[in-house]
């Protein structure tokens, strides 16, 4: 069985500070990897996605995958009240539909 | 943007009752994905389609089912409508099976 994993929160940072995001997946195949933000009630919207490892960053976020240890993380730099919102893994195994981790609530303390 | 719409935004309709909700979006996409959501929870899978004519059973069994007939149509229904069914709906789409899904607004459902 194939999983994403994340830790479900919820995890409070203060703003202006870095909120670090994790998520572990159980195969070696997969090819890529995409972080969504989900405000309450809302559908989710693509933040970013990483197919190769190392880092990508675009503006605050920065997105980090380690093919090795199966992990993929995201990074959110000066950390505003705006930015709080439930963060979801999804990953595509070997080029099927994409599964999505359950998600991580991130609460940003003014 | 992503141009993929559901329609109604919400609904609120009374048990036994044949609902559709629909889908629709501009972009071409051949893979399109219906996902169950409730409040605070994970989404759940429940159809898919790789393009026109095929439609696939998702993670979550669900009494609902799909048709896709044209590339940018992919409505769900429900033939009656149970106070089990309320949920939220999101529809999505994707170029491949392996590029990022866009999402539509979802409908919120009550089965009243």
């Amino acid at each position: 069985q194939k999983e994403v994993e994340q830790n479900s929160g919820p995890l409070s940072v203060p703003e202006g500070a870095i909120a670090s995001l994790n998520c572990t997946y159980s195969d070696r195949g997969s090819q890529s990897f995409f972080w969504y933000r989900q405000y309450s009630g809302k559908s989710p919207e693509l933040i970013m996605f990483i197919y190769s490892n190392g880092d990508k960053e675009d503006g605050r976020f920065t997105a980090q995958l380690n093919k090795a240890s199966q992990y993929v993380s995201l990074l959110i730099r000066d950390s505003q009240p705006s930015d709080s919102a439930t963060y979801l893994c999804a990953v595509n195994f070997g080029n099927e539909k994409l599964t999505f981790g359950t998600g991580t609530r991130l609460t940003i303390i003014p | 943007e992503a141009d993929i719409y559901q329609t109604p935004r919400y609904l609120v309709i009374g048990t036994g009752k044949k609902i559709t909700l629909e889908c629709s979006q501009t972009m071409g996409h051949d893979k399109m994905y219906w996902y169950q959501q409730d409040p605070g929870m994970e989404l759940h899978l429940i159809h898919y389609s790789y393009g026109v004519n095929s439609t696939e059973k998702g993670d979550l069994s669900s009494e609902s089912t799909v048709s896709r007939i044209r590339t940018e149509h992919f409505p769900l229904t429900l033939e009656s409508a149970r106070p089990s069914h309320t949920s939220q709906y999101l529809c999505a789409s994707s170029e491949q099976l392996n590029t990022e899904a866009f999402f539509g607004q979802g409908t919120r459902l009550t089965v009243v």
